[in-house]
């Protein structure tokens, strides 16, 4: 099983509120990933986390705040976004953080209005 | 110089033609390649990883990695219809871990009856 299941599927916010985006596996990977994705662009890592702890921040603005409360959850908080924000964020999760396959999961779409 | 390139197609083939697609990239170091398919509107699906030079065959995928020359491909045999998605090429840059995949720009496939 490869599963890494998220939610929401979609997400419509204004650009004072406070939201919040879910990720989950049970695959027992120790690293995951939060990337970005515009329309016909290629993933953008964001962040990762290897063994629950922050490895890489791709120097992301602060209104994007990661948090890995255990090794099969991952959040992203969102706050004060702007519209350009707006795209596809996937989460992706491997064994480890050492070259091994990353797995997708279905994305949340979010739009900023 | 971008570190993964990739032509951007669209690559037409006929329905039960071998569609080959390529990705070079820039970095010596380099230890992991995979490749992806995409849907349009859905998130990447890993069919393919290589880690050694040569070919690696999974039903009708076949990847063929040469470091030397720093250069990996996709041979997709039969092409059907449902393969049409743009092919997304990764590596893993061997930057201190982390797992960081830098991904090419895709190449659109289409695969036409």
């Amino acid at each position: 099983d490869t599963e890494v299941t998220q939610t929401p599927k979609h997400l419509v916010m204004g650009m004072t509120n406070k939201k919040s985006l879910k990720c989950e596996q049970h695959m027992g990977h120790r690293a995951m990933y939060w990337y970005k994705q515009k329309a016909k662009k290629p993933p953008e890592l964001m962040f990762v986390y290897s063994y629950e702890k922050l490895s890489i921040n791709e120097s992301v603005p602060s209104r994007f705040s990661p948090e890995c409360p255990n090794s099969s959850l991952l959040n992203l908080h969102l706050h004060a976004l702007q519209p350009e924000d707006s795209a596809l964020y996937l989460c992706a999760s491997s064994y480890t953080d050492r070259g091994n396959e990353q797995y997708f999961g279905p994305g949340t779409r979010l739009t900023v209005t | 110089q971008k570190e993964v390139e990739q032509n951007s197609g669209p690559l037409s083939v006929p329905e039960g033609a071998i569609a080959s697609l390529n990705c070079t990239y820039s970095d010596r170091v380099s230890q992991s390649f995979f490749w992806y398919r995409q849907y349009s509107g859905k998130s990447p699906e890993l069919i393919m990883s290589i880690y050694s030079n040569g070919d690696k065959e999974d039903g009708r995928f076949t990847a063929q990695l040469n470091k030397a020359s720093q250069y990996v491909s996709l041979l997709i045999r039969d092409s059907q219809p449902s393969d049409s998605a743009t092919y997304l090429c990764a590596v893993s840059l061997a930057a201190g871990g982390g797992n960081k995949l830098t991904f090419g720009t895709g190449t659109q496939l289409k695969v036409e009856l």
